[in-house]
């Protein structure tokens, strides 16, 4: 079964300053990759999500970026944080063998 | 283009209650719908429903679905408290297996 590590788990930045979000996938090969952002008492709003190595397809318009540079590994990435980039980001790997797992979550707080 | 509303957005009941809740959706190409149970971080998968009328069933909670009608319901039977969660639906259609997630149905268990 997939297993998906996202880090941190907590994260205060303060506006303007630059983010990295890391999540690594194990138990599967070449599988589709997602950021998801769900802001409080709200679903879950996909952002990015990648089908393969250095392909990202964007779902909305905002402030931030992804990257794929491995076949496991997704990155989600800001130059300049905003107030509004707060929320809880979620990872999640998806292989019709297992079906869709996320990742435990990063709670960003932009202060 | 897609969407998933879930109702009730919340719903308070005493233990040993029976609760249904409920996930509408419109989506091209609809290929499954998922139903999700998210305490404090991650949402941990409890259902995937891609056929209608047969009801998927674990323990105390089941679902089925209504591909004509286009909706699904969760019943959960003789609650507990720890079945207080936000319960979150999300529909698959075709291509890259994107989720489209529902707002999500906070459910708080009284004892």
């Amino acid at each position: 079964s997939q297993t998906i590590h996202q880090w941190p788990a907590t994260l205060v930045q303060p506006v303007g300053s630059p983010l990295s979000l890391e999540c690594t996938v194990e138990g599967t090969s070449n599988p589709n990759l997602y950021w998801y952002r769900q802001a409080a008492g709200r679903g879950l709003q996909l952002l990015f999500y990648s089908v393969g190595i250095g392909q990202i397809s964007s779902e909305v318009p905002q402030n931030l970026s992804a990257s794929r540079p491995q076949d496991r590994q997704f990155i989600l990435s800001s130059k300049k944080l905003l107030l509004s980039d707060s929320g809880f980001y979620l990872c999640a790997s998806s292989d019709w063998d297992y079906g869709y797992t996320f990742g435990s979550g990063t709670r960003l707080t932009v202060v | 283009e897609d969407k998933v509303v879930q109702s009730p957005l919340s719903l308070v009941v005493h233990e040993g209650d029976t609760v249904t809740l409920n996930c509408s959706y419109e989506v091209t190409n609809f290929r499954s719908l998922l139903w999700y149970k998210q305490e404090k971080k991650a949402p941990t998968f409890l259902f995937m429903l891609t056929s209608s009328g047969i009801e998927k069933k674990s323990g105390r909670l089941s679902s089925i679905l209504d591909k004509k009608e286009l909706f699904s319901i969760l019943n959960i039977t003789a609650t507990q408290t720890g079945d207080s969660a936000v319960y979150l639906c999300a529909v698959g259609g075709q291509g890259a297996q994107k989720l489209v997630f529902g707002q999500g149905t906070r459910l708080t268990i009284n004892p």
